[in-house]
């Protein structure tokens, strides 16, 4: 057991330019979920997918962000035309469907310049 | 709304003290409860849950927390604090209610710092 893995660890991007970001779960795990953190607040829910399906997109997954889990086992999430807004950290966490808790990955944070 | 609240941006106690770090929720039914640790550049670490049960609940590194139903609370306690306890804190939610699938409603964190 890897733990969940999260690439790139750290983007800095100019406004306006696509950015995408990588998590592997842990192996086992069908439930895959994103969620945002900005400076001085706790994480917020973005998406979840079970297996390849993506079950449930919050009111904060504006129109230029994405996701997806294409063979169910490693998601991506892309950001296009990044605004300054969306400088935070990214957090991917994984848990399996009969489990109630979910196992964080380390993060990717992003700057926009 | 699902919601989540704790109280206080920071807790300072003395290493070999007992510690309590408050957390207070607003859901629904029954929730599903969590308390996450987030050392500095890391991921957030797993403690411990509730789902059902004995109100106390047990989870790593020797933390503990009390469900308390009436005053709607699930307050994180150590008999004992280590200086490397000091850490971010976040309690967490999960409405039981199916229409809110399987999200975890975060608190904004408490900060522990433990002084030797």
């Amino acid at each position: 057991d890897t733990g969940v893995s999260q690439d790139p660890r750290h983007k800095i991007t100019k406004r306006g330019q696509n950015v995408t970001f990588r998590c592997d779960p842990i192996s086992e795990h069908n439930r895959l979920y994103w969620y945002r953190q900005t400076l001085g607040q706790g994480p917020e829910f973005l998406t979840y997918f079970q297996n390849e399906a993506q079950l449930e997109k919050s009111r904060l997954l504006s129109d230029r962000f994405s996701a997806e889990r294409p063979k169910g086992s490693f998601s991506t999430l892309e950001i296009q035309r990044t605004e300054q807004g969306d400088s935070a950290m990214y957090l991917c966490a994984s848990s399996l469907a009969a489990a109630l808790e979910q196992y964080f990955g380390p993060g990717t944070r992003l700057t926009v310049t | 709304a699902q919601s989540v609240a704790q109280p206080e941006d920071q807790v300072n106690v003395a290493e070999g003290n007992p510690l309590t770090v408050k957390c207070t929720y607003s859901v629904s039914g029954n929730p599903y409860l969590f308390w996450y640790v987030q050392y500095p550049n890391r991921g957030l670490q797993f403690l411990l849950k509730y789902i059902t049960g004995d109100n106390l609940v047990k989870g790593s590194y020797g933390f503990e927390a009390e469900f308390n139903k009436s005053q709607t609370s699930f307050h994180l306690k150590k008999p004992s604090a280590l200086v490397s306890d000091s850490a971010l804190y976040f309690c967490a939610v999960r409405p039981p209610d199916p229409e809110y699938g399987n999200k975890l409603v975060f608190g904004a964190g408490t900060i522990l710092r433990v002084k030797s």
